[in-house]
C-alpha cells in the first residue's frame, strides 16, 4: 500500500506571496493532519480534517488554512508569506473515525518551504 | 494545553549499548503516547506506541514504559546499531484531540560503530 504523498517536495517563495501544499493520504484513510516543523519550535500541530470538515485547529494565525476533498486528499494554504513561515510542512493520515480513540498517524515526507 | 518535555536533547552511545529517552507530559487526560524516528530528509516514522491502559510494550529491541501517576514515559533501545542514529520524538495525545499530537523537542541519537 502506498504511503502518504506530499507535493511539491521543495518550494521557494518570496515574502507576501501565497502557497498551496498538497497531501494524499494512505488509501482508505479519511483523516489528515498538518504539522509545521522548524528547528526552533519543533513539530507543531496546524489542523486536522475528517470527511471534509476541520475538527481541530492549532494556534496559528488565520493566514494558515486548509481544506479536504471528498477523496480525502487535503491541501493547506499559507497567504501573505513571512520569513518565519520557512519550515518543513508535514501531513499525516489516519483511518479516522467519529470515536474517541486516538489513532496511529502516518507521516509523509514533507514539503520544504523556503521564504525569501 | 498539553506540554511534553523530552530529555536528553542529544545522546551518543557505542554500538551494542542501550539508549534511553525520557518524556514527561502535563495533561493527565492524555492517553496515547507514540514515538517517532526521523531520518534526514524524511518524515517521522512511527516506531512504537503505547496507550494508557498498558504499562509497558516491547517490539524486538525497542520498548516503551509508561508511568501514568508520574506522567512520564520512556523509550528504551537495546543493542543499538549505527542505523538507529536519527532524531527521536515522543508525543502525547488524548481521544478528543482529533488528530493533534503534542511533540517533545526531539533527541538526536548517534550510535558510534
Amino acid at each position: 500500500k502506498a504511503g502518504v504523498t506530499q507535493t511539491p517536495r521543495y518550494l521557494i517563495k518570496t515574502r507576501g506571496q501565497q502557497v498551496t501544499l498538497s497531501c494524499s493520504p494512505i488509501s482508505g484513510h479519511r483523516s489528515v493532519s498538518w504539522y509545521q516543523q522548524t528547528p526552533g519550535q519543533g513539530l507543531q500541530f496546524l489542523f486536522e480534517y475528517f470527511s471534509e470538515t476541520q475538527r481541530n485547529k492549532g494556534n496559528f494565525p488565520g493566514r494558515f488554512s486548509g481544506r479536504q476533498f471528498s477523496n480525502s486528499r487535503s491541501e493547506m494554504n499559507v497567504s501573505t508569506l513571512e520569513l518565519g513561515d520557512s519550515a518543513l510542512y508535514l501531513c499525516a493520515s489516519s483511518l479516522g473515525s467519529s470515536g474517541s480513540i486516538q489513532e496511529t498517524q502516518y507521516f509523509g515526507p514533507g514539503t520544504r518551504l523556503l521564504v525569501l | 494545553g498539553e506540554n511534553v518535555e523530552q530529555h536528553p536533547s542529544t545522546l551518543s552511545v557505542q554500538e551494542g549499548d542501550s539508549a534511553v529517552i525520557k518524556c514527561t507530559y502535563s495533561d493527565s487526560a492524555s492517553n496515547y503516547f507514540p514515538w517517532y524516528k526521523q531520518e534526514l530528509g524524511k518524515g517521522p516514522q512511527l516506531i512504537i506506541d503505547i496507550r494508557s491502559n498498558v504499562g509497558e510494550k516491547k517490539d524486538q529491541r525497542i520498548a516503551v514504559t509508561l508511568n501514568k501517576t508520574a506522567k512520564h514515559f520512556s523509550l528504551h533501545i537495546t543493542e543499538t546499531q549505527p542505523e538507529d542514529s536519527a532524531v527521536y520524538f515522543c508525543a502525547a495525545s488524548k481521544g478528543t484531540s482529533y488528530g493533534k499530537l503534542t511533540f517533545g523537542q526531539g533527541t538526536i541519537l548517534t550510535v558510534h560503530p
